[in-house]
């Protein structure tokens, strides 16, 4: 099987710019959480949903920040504009189940760089 | 807000030495996980512990819950240049009442052959 697939790997943007951020779970997975990670604050929870609904948002920066799951194979982190400190490895991360001992399978992560 | 302090933050050792790394709170967690993260890859899942006192052991790494849990250690006999990564501790926030997962502040290991 496929573990979660992010794209893109990498980008680079200006200040400014709109940048979107894409995931796929595993197949199956009805929880899907979005984390930030950089050097200062470590991994940080942005979002989570569960069956495609929205749960807790409270980790989201401010309102540059939004996210979308419009189907349970596909969601998507949106900056607009960005600023040069969004810069940071965003990662998705999908589970099953409602149990907080599940394993939480993360992506490869989207290293965004915002000039 | 619960915190997941670890230390030490950063460790470099040689081929075969043995390493304890910690994660502390000063909060009761109901369970807690150990994450390694490789460079350039997302965190993975090593263990979870979910009773007090628990110990387990996967290899040549032994992880302990702390009697109150508040607190874990992992512990590496004879580490390996492939052992080397970011060691992360992560829980459920407020005792499992929310579905989301905490996570430490981070150990940086490095093992040199």
């Amino acid at each position: 099987d496929a573990g979660v697939i992010q794209s893109p790997r990498h980008e680079v943007t200006e200040m400014g710019q709109e940048v979107t951020l894409r995931c796929k779970p595993i197949s199956g997975h009805d929880y899907l959480f979005w984390y930030r990670q950089t050097m200062m604050r470590g991994l940080e929870l942005l979002i989570y949903f569960n069956n495609n609904v929205p749960i807790d948002d409270s980790g989201m920066p401010e309102d540059r920040f939004s996210a979308k799951m419009p189907n349970a194979s596909f969601s998507t982190l949106k900056i607009q504009p960005s600023e040069p400190r969004d810069s940071a490895v965003y990662f998705c991360a999908s589970r099953t189940g409602g149990q907080n001992t599940g394993e939480l399978f993360f992506g490869e992560g989207s290293r965004l760089t915002v000039l | 807000t619960q915190l997941l302090e670890q230390s030490p933050q950063f460790l470099s050792i040689q081929e075969g030495e043995n390493l304890t790394v910690y994660c502390n709170s000063s909060s009761v967690f109901s369970s807690l996980q150990w994450y390694r993260q490789e460079p350039g890859e997302g965190p993975v899942l090593l263990v979870t512990v979910v009773t007090g006192g628990e110990v387990k052991k996967l290899k040549r790494l032994t992880f302990q819950f702390g009697d109150a849990r508040k607190d874990s250690s992992l512990h590496i006999t004879a580490a390996q240049p492939g052992d080397t990564g970011l060691y992360l501790c992560a829980g459920p926030e407020y005792g499992g009442a929310t579905n989301k997962l905490i996570f430490g502040t981070g150990t940086l290991l490095a093992v040199q052959p």
